[in-house]
């Protein structure tokens, strides 16, 4: 079966730019997660979506960060007005229950911002 | 100080000996997971605990909730065992990581 799917792979744009990460998870998994991982750096949880509940988007590390989850599947992660500090990899995960299920990691999309 | 320590940080072990890689905590949790990403960067979720033990093949994983601590144990260490070993916290919806064991097996 599927796993977590993320596009791109990698992305590499300018600073300033717009960028929009996308995240498919496991059919039927309700829980959605999205993490950064900064070079050498340890994970950062980012929001998690948890069925139709309004996501809590205190851990979003500024307001140029948005998520949405459409239809309870497919979830997109926005980075507005780009800034090389964004450069991390941005990982998904997914899981039938909420945080204390067993999670399901996506290959992450590694973000270059010049 | 880290609310989710990890230690050791670096650990280098010849195949066949019993690793242990240590995570303490300082904050109410829900569950602890042990997660293990591999050099290409890829991420496994190994175990997750809210209290006992649990075995999965030559992996153990243990957690005392009184003593806020956990460990993970590897038996008969493999070369393919290298990797880094995450612990990660449930604090109130709230995921909180260590920082990483980075785990080196040789042949």
């Amino acid at each position: 079966g599927a796993g977590v799917s993320q596009s791109p792979s990698n992305k590499v744009t300018e600073k300033g730019k717009d960028v929009e990460l996308r995240c498919d998870p496991i059919s039927g998994h309700t829980a959605l997660y999205w993490y950064r991982q900064s070079l050498g750096q340890g994970l950062e949880f980012l929001i998690y979506f948890q069925g139709n509940s309004a996501p809590d988007k205190s851990g979003l590390p500024s307001d140029r960060f948005s998520a949405e989850r459409t239809g309870g599947s497919v979830s997109t992660l926005t980075i507005q007005r780009t800034q090389q500090e964004d450069s991390a990899v941005y990982l998904c995960a997914s899981s039938f229950g909420g945080l204390d299920d067993e999670q399901f990691f996506g290959p992450g999309t590694r973000l270059t911002v010049l | 100080k880290n609310e989710v320590e990890q230690s050791p940080q670096n650990l280098t072990a010849q195949e066949g000996e019993f690793i242990t890689i240590n995570c303490s905590y300082s904050v109410g949790i829900s569950a602890l997971h042990w997660l293990q990403q591999h050099p290409g960067g890829g991420i496994v979720s190994l175990f997750m605990l809210s209290s006992g033990k649990k075995k999965h093949g030559r992996l153990i994983a243990t957690i005392n909730i009184q003593e806020k601590h956990s460990s993970l144990h590897i038996t008969a260490s493999h070369p393919r065992d290298s990797a880094v070993y995450i612990c990660a916290v449930n604090h109130n919806n709230d995921m909180r990581f260590g920082a990483g064991t980075r785990l080196t097996v040789k042949p």
